[in-house]
């Protein structure tokens, strides 16, 4: 198993500009998530999801949309680029039995815009 | 509602010395507690959960936590630091699927650990 990978690794965003993040996870967990990370701050919910079709918001949605079109794959989408989006930014899954409710990370993306 | 608050973010220990890193939780319902580390430029890794059965939980690399219900906490522990113990640590709490938040995982500010040759 790859576990949950995430691209790109880095990427440089001029204002205004729009990208996306790609997470994708091989275990068939029902729940994903995506995290910004800044330094001090510990990590804060942007987006999730309960299953394909289902997403929701967290606490820091502004600048964000996502889509869950399949299990396995839950893009985060950044329209209108800020600098205030400068962060590292994770992706999580988690299988959402309730033996299993650790959620398992991406290794990130580190996202600088200026 | 569920929130985690680690007390200290910075601790710096020596080679060889107790490692304690504080966590103290809030939780509406039985908590499910977790300890993440997080090494430079990589994604977290989990070292260790509580999911109400033994008290006393062991994790990777030496780590061990306590949860004690009395003083809301889950305090990490390791008897003798290593210097490659040196990262971020971040504490979580989750209702474990048995309240309305549906088992996100809420997580503390993290606790950044130096050890000192």
């Amino acid at each position: 198993n790859a576990g949950v990978t995430q691209t790109p690794k880095f990427r440089i965003l001029k204002i205004g500009q729009s990208m996306t993040l790609q997470c994708t996870q091989d275990m068939n967990h029902n729940y994903m998530y995506w995290y910004r990370q800044d330094p001090g701050m510990g990590l804060k919910l942007i987006y999730y999801s309960v299953g394909a079709g289902i997403t929701d918001k967290g606490e820091v949605p502004n600048g964000y949309n996502v889509s869950r079109s399949t299990t396995e794959d839950f893009p985060l989408r950044l329209e209108l680029a800020a600098p205030s989006q400068t962060s590292v930014y994770f992706c999580a899954s988690q299988g959402g039995s309730t033996t299993d409710y650790e959620q398992y990370f991406g290794p990130g993306t580190r996202l600088t815009v200026t | 509602a569920q929130s985690v608050t680690q007390l200290g973010s910075h601790v710096s220990v020596s080679e060889g010395a107790l490692v304690l890193l504080r966590c103290n939780y809030s939780s509406s319902v039985p908590p499910y507690l977790f300890w993440y580390v997080q090494y430079p430029n990589q994604g977290l890794q989990l070292l260790l959960k509580y999911t109400s059965a033994a008290t006393l939980v062991k994790g990777i690399n030496g780590f061990e936590a306590e949860f004690k219900k009395s003083e809301t906490s889950f305090h990490l522990t390791k008897p003798s630091a290593h210097m490659s113990d040196a990262a971020e640590y971040f504490c979580a709490v989750s209702d474990g699927g048995r309240g309305s938040t549906l088992g996100r995982l809420y997580f503390g500010r993290g606790t950044q650990l130096t050890v000192w040759p």
